[in-house]
C-alpha cells in the first residue's frame, strides 16, 4: 500500500487477556518503531527495528511486551496479560534510510482499550 | 537524557489569527529538529524541519528556526486556517541516534 498500515484499528480487551497489533510498513523500508502515545502524553519510544533485528528494545515497559518482523516488512507488537495501564494509541512508523533526514512516515495507530 | 518540552495546550484561535507554539530542547551535540503534525482521524505526518543551527525550515505556511544559542524550535504560522486545527509535536533526533524524542504535543483549535 501507499502508507503504513496497522490493524485493528481499535481493540478492547478484558484485563489479563493477550493481544496482537499489526504494522505493515511502506514497501521497501528498512526501519520500523513502534511508540506508544498515551492521554496527555508524548510519543513513547517502544522498539526500533532494522530489517528483522531489533538492535533497541529499551523502550519496552515490561516483559509482558514484546516484537517481532519477519521478511523485513510486517512487524507484530504482542502484549501478554494485558493489564489497564496499557490502554493507549500504538503508533508504528517506518523509514527508509536512517541518513535520510530522519523523517518517519506513520500508521493511524491502534487504539488499545483494557477493561 | 535527549527530550522535548513544548508548550502545552490546548490552544483556541481565530481563523487568520497569529500561531505560535514554543519548543525547547535539551541535547548532546546539535539535533536536528521536526514538527510533526497529526490532523484529525489521520496519521502523525513530518510538518517541516531543520537540521543545523540558523536552518529554518517552512511548509503550509508555518515555519520554525533552528536556535542554538536559546535551544528552541518555535513553530509559527502568520494566519491560520480552520483546515489547521491538528495536534502539533515537536521532535528531536540526536546525532547517531536513529529514533526520535517527541514533546507531549500541543492540541490547537481554529474557530471559523
Amino acid at each position: 500500500g501507499a502508507g503504513v498500515s496497522q490493524s485493528p484499528s481499535n481493540k478492547v480487551t478484558e484485563k489479563g487477556k493477550d493481544v496482537e497489533l499489526r504494522c505493515d510498513p511502506i514497501s521497501g523500508h528498512t526501519a520500523l518503531y513502534w511508540y506508544r502515545q498515551s492521554l496527555g502524553q508524548g510519543l513513547e519510544f517502544l522498539i526500533y527495528f532494522q530489517g528483522n533485528s531489533a538492535p533497541d528494545k529499551s523502550g519496552l515497559p515490561s516483559d509482558r511486551f514484546s516484537a517481532e518482523r519477519t521478511g523485513g516488512s510486517v512487524s507484530t507488537l504482542t502484549i501478554q496479560r494485558t493489564q489497564q495501564e496499557d490502554s493507549a494509541v500504538y503508533l508504528c512508523a517506518s523509514s527508509s534510510d536512517r541518513e535520510d533526514t530522519g523523517e518517519l512516515f506513520f500508521g493511524e495507530g491502534s487504539r488499545l482499550t483494557v477493561l | 537524557g535527549d527530550s522535548v518540552t513544548q508548550m502545552e495546550g490546548p490552544v483556541t484561535l481565530s481563523e487568520e489569527a497569529f500561531l505560535t507554539i514554543n519548543c525547547t530542547y535539551t541535547a548532546t551535540g546539535y539535533p536536528s529538529l521536526f514538527w510533526y503534525v497529526q490532523y484529525p482521524g489521520e496519521g502523525l505526518q513530518l510538518l517541516l524541519k531543520a537540521t543545523k543551527a540558523d536552518d529554518k525550515g517552512s511548509n503550509k505556511g508555518f515555519e520554525a528556526t533552528y536556535r542554538k544559542e536559546t535551544t528552541s524550535f518555535h513553530l509559527e504560522k502568520g494566519s491560520v486556517q480552520v483546515s489547521d486545527s491538528a495536534v502539533y509535536f515537536c521532535a528531536l533526533s540526536a546525532l547517531n541516534d536513529y529514533k526520535l524524542s517527541f514533546g507531549a504535543g500541543t492540541t490547537v483549535t481554529v474557530r471559523a
